[in-house]
């Protein structure tokens, strides 16, 4: 099993340009995630998912669009990049028996904005 | 909104000393989550508290959850260089399968 994987790892984008940030997984879990990790400001829910077909706004979404077209996959664009979006993104998946869960996070995709 | 605090920011220790991190909700939650994220890598689930008051230990590694559920803490035990990286803390407060995250703890250990 991979897990969650990202692609690309490694991305430099000019302002005013559009990118989309690829997440899919092959553990079968309903539920995904797109997070922002900055210095000194752990990580933020940009947007999440809780099945195919669903998504839902994070802690701060502004600036991003999501996709859940497929259970395994999730998708986070930026329509015109900013410099403020400048960051490492992660993507995570997980279960959930009503009780007891826990996130798999993928390897990250580091973002510059120029 | 939901916040989560984590203290300290930092933290260097010699090897062989202890180690604790503490994390602060400004509401109960329905649990709390510790994940470990190396220098350049990805935060990694360690473990998941649900009760009120409980106690959870992995080899070094002891994790409480308050009476009150807002609080919580990891503590290590003579640590090793091998326990260097960032300890986040997460929060749900729904239970709803909604985690927020603590700025983390940044620990060094000195050979």
């Amino acid at each position: 099993n991979a897990g969650v994987t990202q692609t690309p790892k490694f991305r430099v984008l000019k302002t005013g340009q559009s990118m989309t940030l690829l997440c899919a997984q092959d553990m079968n879990h309903e539920y995904m995630y797109w997070y922002r990790q900055d210095p000194g400001m752990g990580l933020r829910l940009i947007h999440y998912s809780v099945g195919e077909g669903t998504t839902a706004k994070g802690e701060v979404p502004d600036g991003y669009n999501v996709s859940r077209l497929k259970k395994q996959n999730f998708l986070l664009g930026l329509e015109s990049a900013a410099p403020s979006q400048t960051s490492v993104y992660f993507c995570a998946s997980s279960y959930w028996d009503g009780a007891n869960y826990g996130y798999t996070f993928g390897s990250g995709t580091r973002l510059t904005v120029v | 909104g939901q916040q989560v605090m984590q203290i300290p920011q930092y933290q260097h220790v010699q090897e062989g000393e202890d180690f604790t991190t503490y994390c602060n909700s400004s509401t109960t939650l329905s649990n709390i989550q510790w994940y470990k994220q190396r220098p350049g890598g990805h935060p990694v689930f360690l473990i998941q508290l649900v009760k009120s008051g409980e106690v959870k230990k992995q080899k070094r590694l002891t994790f409480q959850f308050g009476e009150a559920k807002k609080n919580s803490s990891l503590h290590i035990t003579a640590t090793q260089t091998t326990d260097v990286g960032t300890y986040f803390c997460a929060g749900d407060q729904t239970g709803a399968n909604n985690l927020f995250f603590g700025t983390g703890t940044r620990l060094t250990v000195i050979p």
